[in-house]
C-alpha cells in the first residue's frame, strides 16, 4: 500500500484563491517532500521539510509537518493557472531511530484545477 | 548539462518479450530509483539503489529487474513475467536524504 495518501483527490478553485493539499503517512520518516507533475511529465521537486522541522516556506507555498498526527499539508497561496498540475507528496521512511532506508514512497496526488 | 536522462520517450512491447528502458544521470547522485504510474494514479517504487553493485525491491517488483553496475546507470528490464506492464515509467536519482531529480519519463505500451 501506498506510504502517503493526499486529500483532496481532486480541488478545482479560481484565481488568486489559495489551495491546501494534505498528505498522511503511516511510518516514520527522516523527510517529507513535494512534488508538482504537469500531464505525462516528470516529476519537480517544490519542497523538502526534515522531520525536526515544523514548518517551511519557498515563495507562495507553505509546508506544514505534524509527526504526531503523521500528516503534512501543502498550502499555496494567490493560486495562478499556471499552478494546475497534480501534487504528491513524499516520504523519505526511516527506522524508529530516524535512520533513513533510502526509500523513497510517493502518494496517489492531487490533482489542482486553477481557473483564469 | 546536468540531469537525468531516460530513453525512450516511447517503447512498445510484444506479448512475451523482455525489454529495457535505460535511465542516465550526471548529477553524481548516489541513490537511484524506477517508479511506474498507472493513469491517474500516483507513483509505486519498482527498485531503488544506494550504491553501485547494490538495489532493494519496492512494492512491485514483481516482472522486473534491475541492475547498478555503474553509479551513472540504472536500467529496468520489463520482463515477460510482468502481465500488465503498459504504464509510464519514472527514473530519479537523489543524494541521501535530499530532494530527488526526475526524468521525462518512458511510456511503455504492450501491443
Amino acid at each position: 500500500s501506498q506510504q502517503g495518501e493526499e486529500d483532496p483527490q481532486a480541488l478545482s478553485i479560481q484565481e488568486g484563491e489559495n489551495a491546501t493539499m494534505n498528505c498522511s503517512y503511516k511510518t516514520s520518516i527522516n523527510n517529507l517532500q513535494w512534488y508538482r507533475q504537469n500531464s505525462g511529465r516528470g516529476l519537480v521537486h517544490l519542497i523538502l521539510i526534515r522531520s525536526n522541522e515544523r514548518e517551511k516556506h519557498s515563495g507562495r507555498l507553505r509546508v506544514t509537518l505534524d509527526t504526531s498526527k503523521k500528516s503534512s499539508s501543502l498550502l499555496i497561496t494567490a493560486s495562478r493557472a499556471a499552478d494546475t498540475a497534480s501534487y504528491f507528496c513524499a516520504t523519505d521512511v526511516a527506522n524508529a531511530g530516524g535512520t533513513s532506508y533510502g526509500k523513497l514512497t510517493f502518494g496517489q496526488g492531487t490533482i489542482l484545477t486553477v481557473h483564469p | 548539462d546536468g540531469g537525468i536522462t531516460q530513453s525512450p520517450k516511447y517503447l512498445f512491447r510484444k506479448e512475451g518479450q523482455n525489454v529495457t528502458l535505460s535511465c542516465e544521470q550526471n548529477l553524481n547522485h548516489d541513490a537511484m530509483y524506477w517508479y511506474r504510474q498507472d493513469p491517474g494514479q500516483g507513483l509505486r517504487l519498482i527498485y531503488y539503489s544506494q550504491i553501485v553493485n547494490d538495489f532493494q525491491k519496492g512494492d512491485i517488483a514483481e516482472g522486473y529487474s534491475v541492475s547498478r553496475e555503474k553509479k551513472e546507470s540504472f536500467p529496468l528490464t520489463v520482463t515477460s513475467a510482468q502481465k500488465n506492464p503498459t504504464a509510464f515509467y519514472l527514473c530519479a536519482s537523489s543524494r541521501f536524504w535530499g530532494q530527488a531529480f526526475f526524468g521525462q519519463g518512458t511510456r511503455l505500451t504492450v501491443v
